[in-house]
């Protein structure tokens, strides 16, 4: 079955160290994001893809970095410099050009400081 | 930018009941989707119903249903027959319909949705 797997699904983050979210689509979908979920905030978005090797700033970039290498796959690496990484994590992906297909998720990764 | 704003951080609803959850979205754009998402304990986001801002009909999804009023800027979600199922937070959402753009999600805040048996 299509869908999108991201891993690990519970995730603990030492002070100062880098740690890396994995999201993987067989979707043949195009545009990847990557939204947070804090409480009483909803999803926000951090950052976005439309094409391979090619990606944007979405409202909350700062401590984050992504890479998009391959269309499938659109890793998220907290940085150190995120102060607050504390959140669920949630990849989504869609079909890119306007058309009213919805955005499919993951089933998200808990991310936690030690 | 655009906005969207859900009111009631809380809702509960007897089973067999009917309940409506509100939403209201600023946008200076004429053409735009808007979508209903469902999340459960379990955390997945699972879409529950979607509308083009061109189209004045409502949609509907079997239980589900929209009150779409694009003057009003309003998209409330009209959940018929609740079952204990339907119990989860629900999230409204805006996507943009500009061509070329990036089609991100913007969400509300969520309503949690209780249903008492």
């Amino acid at each position: 079955d299509g869908g999108i797997t991201q891993s690990p699904k519970y995730l603990f983050r030492k002070e100062g160290q880098n740690v890396t979210l994995s999201c993987e689509q067989n979707l043949n979908h195009d545009a990847m994001y990557w939204y947070r979920q804090d409480p009483g905030q909803g999803l926000r978005l951090i950052y976005y893809s439309q094409i391979v090797n090619d990606f944007q700033k979405g409202d909350i970039a700062e401590g984050y970095s992504v890479s998009r290498e391959k269309k499938e796959s659109f890793p998220l690496t907290v940085t150190s410099a995120q102060k607050n990484p504390t959140a669920f994590y949630l990849c989504a992906s869609t079909s890119w050009g306007g058309s009213n297909q919805p955005q499919h998720f993951g089933d998200g990764t808990r991310l936690s400081i030690l | 930018a655009q906005t969207v704003t859900q009111s009631q951080p809380e809702m509960s609803v007897q089973e067999a009941e009917t309940v409506t959850l509100s939403c209201t979205y600023d946008t200076s754009e004429s053409d735009y989707y808007l979508f209903w998402y469902k999340q459960p304990p379990s955390r997945q986001m699972i879409l529950v119903i979607r509308q083009e801002a061109y189209k004045q009909q409502n949609a509907t999804e079997n239980r589900f249903s929209v009150n779409f009023q694009k003057a009003a800027k309003s998209f409330s979600l009209k959940i018929s027959d609740s079952q204990l199922g339907d119990a989860a937070m629900y999230f409204c959402a805006y996507r943009s319909a500009v061509q070329g753009g990036s089609e991100k999600l913007v969400f509300g805040k969520g309503t949690k949705l209780t249903v008492n048996p």
